[in-house]
Parts: structure tokens; C-alpha cells; sequence
């Protein structure tokens, strides 16, 4: 079983390009979710998505982009990318409300 | 509104040791309880679940106790192993799931 299959694993980028973290789940999850944790730290919800068509910020959205357009993916937009955007970012999917979360295994992203 | 507070760490510990790491939560309703580990590199992986009060959760010989009287669901574990070494995350269910700021452990030889 895939899971939760996030690409790329890793990258660096320069200040100011953008790009896409993708992700994508297998389980017919309807609810996805996106992570970042900096080293040594917990985890800050970026975006989340109930459903295929709606999305909504978690407590750190700035400075990021997401769409649902199908119940698989959920893909992660930095536009302008900034040095303080360097983190490892998870993506995560559920069943639904109260359900535990499956983790991808994570993007390594630095930003020179 | 929901939150987790967790024992911080780091929390250092010899082989075959007994384990504890509290967790406490402020919840409406009756939320989910959840345990996560986290082992260095990878992603976060469910350890072990509790729905309701008095449900015991336990996977791997760790477990933990949905204690609605005390509001807590604390980790233990008789006996840890070098391999245990990890980060561990409890976490509050819900739309969104709420977690702790986890909690660091290394067991020494």
C-alpha cells in the first residue's frame, strides 16, 4: 500500500522562485492536510481540505497556495519563495473528523 | 477552544527503564486521543488511539489510558528499548487534529 506519497523529497530553492510540493493518497480519504515543522519543533497546520473543491487555512497560510481539484491530490504552492519558508513539510490524510492521520514522509525544502 | 499540553522534553532514560510521558488536553465534547511517534527522518506514524473514556490504547508494549476525570492520556511503557528513541506527539481529535509540541526521548545502552 502507497499511503500518503509526497514528492519531491527534497529540493532547495532560491529566494524568490516558487514551486509545488505535491502530494497524493491511495485511501479515498476525503480529508487532507498540510504541515510544516522546523527543526526541533511541532508541527503548524498550513492548509486543509474537507473534500474535493474546499479548502481552508490552518494558523500559518501565508506565503502559501493549495487547491483540491480531486479527492487524490492536494497539492502545496510557495510562491516567492522566502528563507524563512525552510522546513520540512508533511502532507497528511483522513477519513474524516476524529479520525486518526496518515503522514507522508515528508519534503526536505531549503531556501537560499 | 482544544489544546494539549505535553511533557516537555528532552527525556533521557537507560534501557529497560520505565516510561512515562504526560499529556493532559482541554477538549468540548468527546474527542479522539491519539499517540504519534515521529523516529528521526521520517514522517509521523501513529503509535496508538483511544476513543472514549476508560478506553485503554496500546501498540508495541506502550499504552495509554483516556482518563476523562483527569483530563490526561499519559504514555507509559515498562520496559523501553534503544530502538524507542524517538519524538512523541500527542495529539487531540477533531476536524483538525490538535498536537503537542512533542516530546523528545533517547535511551541510552
Amino acid at each position: 500500500n502507497a499511503g500518503v506519497t509526497q514528492t519531491p523529497k527534497f529540493r532547495i530553492l532560491k529566494i524568490g522562485q516558487s514551486m509545488t510540493l505535491q502530494c497524493t493518497q491511495d485511501m479515498n480519504h476525503n480529508y487532507m492536510y498540510w504541515y510544516r515543522q522546523d527543526p526541533g519543533m511541532g508541527l503548524k497546520l498550513i492548509y486543509y481540505s474537507v473534500g474535493a473543491g474546499i479548502t481552508d487555512k490552518g494558523e500559518v497560510p501565508n506565503g502559501y497556495n493549495v487547491s483540491r481539484s480531486t479527492t487524490e491530490d492536494f497539492p502545496l504552492r510557495l510562491e516567492l519563495a522566502a528563507p524563512s519558508q525552510t522546513s520540512v513539510y508533511f502532507c497528511a490524510s483522513s477519513y474524516g473528523t476524529n479520525q486518526p492521520q496518515h503522514f507522508g514522509d515528508g519534503t526536505r525544502l531549503s531556501i537560499l | 477552544g482544544n489544546s494539549v499540553t505535553q511533557m516537555e522534553g528532552p527525556v533521557t532514560l537507560s534501557e529497560e527503564a520505565f516510561l512515562t510521558i504526560n499529556c493532559t488536553y482541554t477538549a468540548t465534547g468527546y474527542p479522539s486521543l491519539f499517540w504519534y511517534v515521529q523516529y528521526p527522518g521520517e514522517g509521523l506514524q501513529l503509535l496508538l488511539k483511544a476513543t472514549k473514556a476508560d478506553d485503554k490504547g496500546s501498540n508495541k508494549g506502550f499504552e495509554a489510558t483516556y482518563r476523562k476525570e483527569t483530563t490526561s492520556f499519559h504514555l507509559e511503557k515498562g520496559s523501553v528499548q534503544v530502538s524507542d528513541s524517538a519524538v512523541y506527539f500527542c495529539a487531540l481529535g477533531g476536524e483538525k487534529l490538535t498536537f503537542g509540541t512533542g516530546t523528545r526521548l533517547t535511551i541510552i545502552p
